[in-house]
C-alpha cells in the first residue's frame, strides 16, 4: 500500500534557528496537505498544494511540492518557541477517495 | 459551530470489555473518518464513511466496528478491549462535492484517549 515518511523524526533546535522537514510518498500524489499538532492536542490543518512545483508561504513557513509529485518539505524560517509540536505531511492519492495517508510525521523542539 | 466533538475524553478499560466512543460534527460533512496515533506516532486510519448508511475499512480495521446512521454522528465500537487497541482515537470530517481529484481539509475532533489494562 501508499507509504508517506518523513524525515526527521525528531529535531531540536535553538530558537531563531531555521528547521525543515521532508516528507516522501511511495506512490504518487494528488495533493497534499500538511497539518500540525501541538502536544496533547488534534492535527489543524495548515496547507494544501496541488501543482508540481508548487511553493506556498505561510508568513515564516515555506511549502514546496515536487515536480514528480512524490514528495514535499516545510521550512520554517527563525523559529519561535510558538511552532513547538509535530508536523504531519498528509498525501492523497487520484482514485484514492477522500482519504489522506499520513506521514509519520517530525517533533519539533524549540529551546530559548 | 462546535466543529468535531468526540467523548469521553479519556477512559480506562479492562481487556475484554467494550465500549463505544462518539464522534458527532456539525458541519455537514458528508466525509467522516477514524483514526488511532500510537505514541510518537502518525495516525492510522481505522475505518471511515462516505456518507450516511455508507461505510469503508482503513488500514487498520481489525477489532473496532462502525455505523453511520445519520450524517452528524459517526461512532467506533471496540469489542473485546485488547492492550494494542491502547491509543489516543481522532474522529474527522470532510466535505467533497464528488469528482474531485485532490482529497478534501479535514477537520479533527479533540481525540479520546484509551487506555486497555
Amino acid at each position: 500500500g501508499q507509504q508517506v515518511m518523513q524525515i526527521p523524526q525528531y529535531q531540536h533546535v535553538q530558537e531563531g534557528e531555521d528547521f525543515t522537514t521532508y516528507c516522501n510518498s511511495s506512490t504518487t500524489l494528488s495533493n497534499i496537505q500538511w497539518y500540525k499538532q501541538r502536544p496533547g492536542g488534534h492535527p489543524v490543518f495548515l496547507i494544501q498544494l496541488v501543482k508540481s512545483g508548487e511553493v506556498k508561504k505561510q508568513k515564516r513557513l515555506t511549502f514546496q511540492f515536487g515536480e514528480a509529485k512524490k514528495n514535499s518539505s516545510l521550512h520554517i524560517t527563525a523559529t519561535q518557541t510558538t511552532d513547538v509540536g509535530t508536523y504531519f505531511c498528509a498525501g492523497g492519492r487520484t482514485g484514492g477517495g477522500n482519504k489522506l495517508t499520513f506521514g509519520t510525521g517530525t517533533q519539533l523542539k524549540v529551546e530559548l | 459551530n462546535a466543529g468535531v466533538t468526540q467523548t469521553p475524553k479519556f477512559r480506562i478499560l479492562k481487556i475484554g470489555q467494550s465500549m463505544t466512543l462518539q464522534c458527532a460534527q456539525d458541519m455537514n460533512h458528508n466525509y467522516m473518518y477514524w483514526y488511532r496515533q500510537d505514541p510518537g506516532m502518525g495516525l492510522k486510519l481505522i475505518y471511515y464513511s462516505v456518507g450516511a448508511g455508507i461505510t469503508d475499512k482503513g488500514e487498520v480495521p481489525n477489532g473496532y466496528n462502525v455505523s453511520r446512521s445519520t450524517t452528524e454522528d459517526f461512532p467506533l465500537r471496540l469489542e473485546l478491549a485488547a492492550p494494542s487497541q491502547t491509543s489516543v482515537y481522532f474522529c474527522a470530517s470532510s466535505y467533497s462535492m464528488g469528482g474531485g481529484r485532490e482529497a478534501e481539509t479535514q477537520y479533527f475532533g479533540p481525540g479520546t484517549r484509551l487506555l486497555v489494562l
